[in-house]
């Protein structure tokens, strides 16, 4: 029953460099989501995915890229990070069975840093 | 894009006294989502509610469609009720679409 497991936990990186996090369920949700949280503002859309092989922007997907190759993996990649970029991030998901619709569950989040 | 407001900001109260947060969101919704966030930082998910009222233990959330307006109660306030309260907004009838977000209550409860 581990829900929803992101990695890593932490992690500081240098400007330009570029690394992938990796968000799996194992509930068999259809649908995941990458959110970031900075001080003194909500959590804010990046990319979400609606089904395994596909992916959408959210309000704030520049210099971000993802993918969802496997119903349960979804992948956030930094192409080369930005100080911009230091923020916690945090994966989730969520499905739809027969017209209803069920609430998140949420990782526990990445702290990343760019220096 | 919807806006979605919460007040207060930060509240700290003591223990016992009944506590309430609010949520306005500025466009028809599907459902609305009040959040937890624990000082750790994990969010956990405590209702969704699309229409009247919903209780959970000492948590009560209600929502008026018409007035673009939610509330989240806490009764007999404790010290680990302490914790950031987000209310989320989804538009679409599936929610695959992602949340919006409001920016959170801070609640502090004092012993």
């Amino acid at each position: 029953n581990a829900g929803v497991t992101q990695t890593p936990k932490f992690r500081v990186l240098k400007t330009g460099q570029s690394m992938t996090l990796l968000c799996a369920q194992d509930m068999n949700h259809e649908y995941m989501y990458w959110y970031r949280q900075d001080p003194g503002m909500g959590l804010r859309l990046i990319h979400y995915s609606v089904g395994e092989g596909t992916t959408a922007k959210g309000e704030v997907p520049d210099g971000y890229n993802v993918s969802r190759l496997k119903k349960q993996n979804f992948l956030l990649g930094l192409e080369s990070a930005a100080p911009s970029q230091t923020s916690v991030y945090f994966c989730a998901s969520s499905f739809s069975s027969t017209g209803q619709y069920y609430g998140y569950t949420f990782g526990s989040g990445t702290r990343l840093t760019v220096v | 894009k919807n806006e979605v407001e919460q007040s207060p900001q930060n509240l700290t109260a003591q223990e016992g006294e009944f506590i309430t947060i609010n949520c306005s969101y500025s466009v028809g919704i599907s459902a609305l989502h009040w959040l937890q966030q624990h000082p750790g930082g994990g969010i956990v998910s405590l209702f969704m509610l699309s229409s009247g009222k919903k209780k959970h233990g000492r948590l009560i959330a209600t929502i008026n469609i018409q007035e673009k307006h939610s509330s989240l109660h806490i009764t007999a306030s404790h010290p680990r009720d302490s914790a950031v309260y987000i209310c989320a907004a989804s538009q679409t009838g599936g929610g695959a679409d992602g949340l919006t977000f409001g920016k959170g209550t801070h609640l502090i409860i004092q012993p």
